[in-house]
């Protein structure tokens, strides 16, 4: 079956590094999605992508959709101790809608201040 | 905007117990699905739902789990009986439409523990 392949497990920053993670699979992809998980809690969006390519920015968080469509990545610039978490990246495939998402095994974040 | 509510929070139960989870969408979405995450991994589709409809179930151990959406708002999960390996995180979520929106909203989740 389709796999996201995210790397890297686990960072350990200091407060104000830029962070980046990414995304990568053998199948193409027709949605890039972007989540994060705080402990206790369920995946919050951060970014969506629908096109190869597409680079798209929510405030410090930059995500791009791979001209391949098999790939994905996220970068955090001078990161914050609340953006300690798990990032999750997550895709759908072109046959199927929402059913077919597929999440990644995460990246989590750690903050040193 | 209220988020997505489920209940309970947590549950400690012994296998081959029962147990079920409760669930309430955004208002005025649609489409409603429950995922199964075990630790240290990503969410797991188990079932989703198109306002009272399946739409997959595919994932689901359907001889030991069983969800309902009777009159396409709220739906239940439940387990019957549980396994050890039933333990994790279940997560509700919703979405305005699953053929043209993959902007799912998930609630905080069930913890079980299956003992």
């Amino acid at each position: 079956g389709q796999q996201l392949n995210q790397s890297p497990q686990s960072m350990f920053i200091q407060e104000g590094e830029d962070v980046s993670m990414n995304c990568t699979s053998s199948s193409i992809f027709n949605t890039w999605l972007w989540y994060k998980q705080d402990p206790g809690e369920g995946p919050v969006l951060l970014i969506a992508l629908y096109k190869a390519g597409e680079l798209t920015s929510n405030g410090r968080l930059t995500a791009q959709f791979g001209i391949t469509r098999k790939d994905s990545f996220l970068n955090i610039s001078a990161s914050i101790p609340s953006d300690v978490g798990i990032y999750f990246c997550a895709a759908t495939p072109p046959q199927g809608g929402s059913e077919k998402l597929v999440f990644g095994k995460g990246t989590k974040l750690t903050v040193n201040p | 905007e209220a988020g997505v509510a489920q209940s309970p929070r947590y549950k400690i139960i012994e296998k081959r117990q029962s147990v079920a989870f409760w669930c309430n969408p955004i208002s005025g979405h649609a489409t409603l699905y429950w995922y199964q995450q075990i630790l240290g991994q990503g969410p797991k589709l188990l079932i989703q739902f198109q306002n009272n409809g399946v739409v997959d179930d595919s994932q689901l151990p359907k001889d030991r789990f069983s969800a309902e959406r009777l009159k396409g708002v709220d739906s239940t999960l439940k387990i019957q009986p549980a396994k050890l390996e039933d333990s994790a995180v279940y997560l509700c979520a919703s979405s305005l439409d699953w053929a043209t929106n993959e902007k799912l909203f998930f609630g905080s989740g069930t913890q079980l523990s299956v003992l």
